[in-house]
């Protein structure tokens, strides 16, 4: 089954770009019936949608993040990345990659087990 | 962007009770409203979709009603693997798609 697994630097200072990778296995990034989508989770809050990419690049973003929020595909790793520009301590979150269907009726499935960002000096 | 709510944010049950968790919508959302489990550490999984529909290999003590603005997440003979957070979402439409803020289930 499709698995997903995010990576990157876990302390990011102040100002500064906060850069993950998704990487894919069990299934493609390339396939026409799913979104991936990041999902970030403050610490002991809730959790907020950040962005989503297709298969042919297409993004839509969360409107309070739009202004700093890029997602981007690999499809030669099978991979997606998120770059958060700008970032303060209110960006210090657990990030999760996840997919969605593609269709009308969709939902988060499955889920990375996620990546702590600390934003700090 | 719609607003989830969701009702109690805490609550305390035994094994073997009945629990739910309502969730309500700040505007017409249809069955489009999904339910997630989380355990400390570990990341959500989904446990209704589209409302009412079980997904796969979750156990039918969960089930799911409701459509519109106001819904509801049932667990029939609560178990000790369900204390946890549950999270409803949206997937009405276009995006931004939101969360409730979270109800977590705690032993008596």
């Amino acid at each position: 089954q499709v698995q997903l697994q995010e990576s990157g630097p876990g302390l990011v200072k102040p100002s500064e770009t906060l850069s993950l990778t998704c990487s894919v296995s069990g299934g493609s990034v390339s396939s026409n019936s799913h979104y991936w989508n990041w999902i970030r989770q403050s610490p002991g809050k809730g959790l907020e949608w950040i962005g989503y990419i297709d298969f042919e690049g297409g993004t839509n973003y969360s409107p309070s993040l739009r202004s700093r929020v890029s997602i981007s595909l690999d499809t030669s790793k099978n991979q997606l990345s998120l770059s958060l520009t700008a970032v303060t301590a209110a960006d210090t979150a657990v990030y999760y990659c996840t997919r969605a269907a593609a269709t009308i009726r969709n939902y988060f499935d499955p889920w990375g087990p996620g990546t702590l960002v600390t934003v700090s000096s | 962007d719609i607003q989830m709510t969701q009702s109690p944010s805490s609550l305390s049950a035994s094994v073997g009770d009945r629990v739910s968790i309502t969730c309500r919508a700040s505007q017409n959302i249809g069955s489009f409203l999904n339910w997630y489990q989380q355990k400390p550490g570990k990341a959500p999984k989904v446990l209704i979709f589209g409302a009412s529909n079980l997904h796969s290999g979750v156990p039918s003590r969960f089930s799911g009603s409701g459509s519109g603005t106001d819904f509801a997440l049932t667990i029939s003979g609560l178990q000790s693997a369900d204390f946890a957070t549950y999270y409803c979402q949206q997937s009405y439409g276009a995006p931004p798609w939101t969360f409730g803020q979270g109800t977590k289930v705690v032993i008596k």
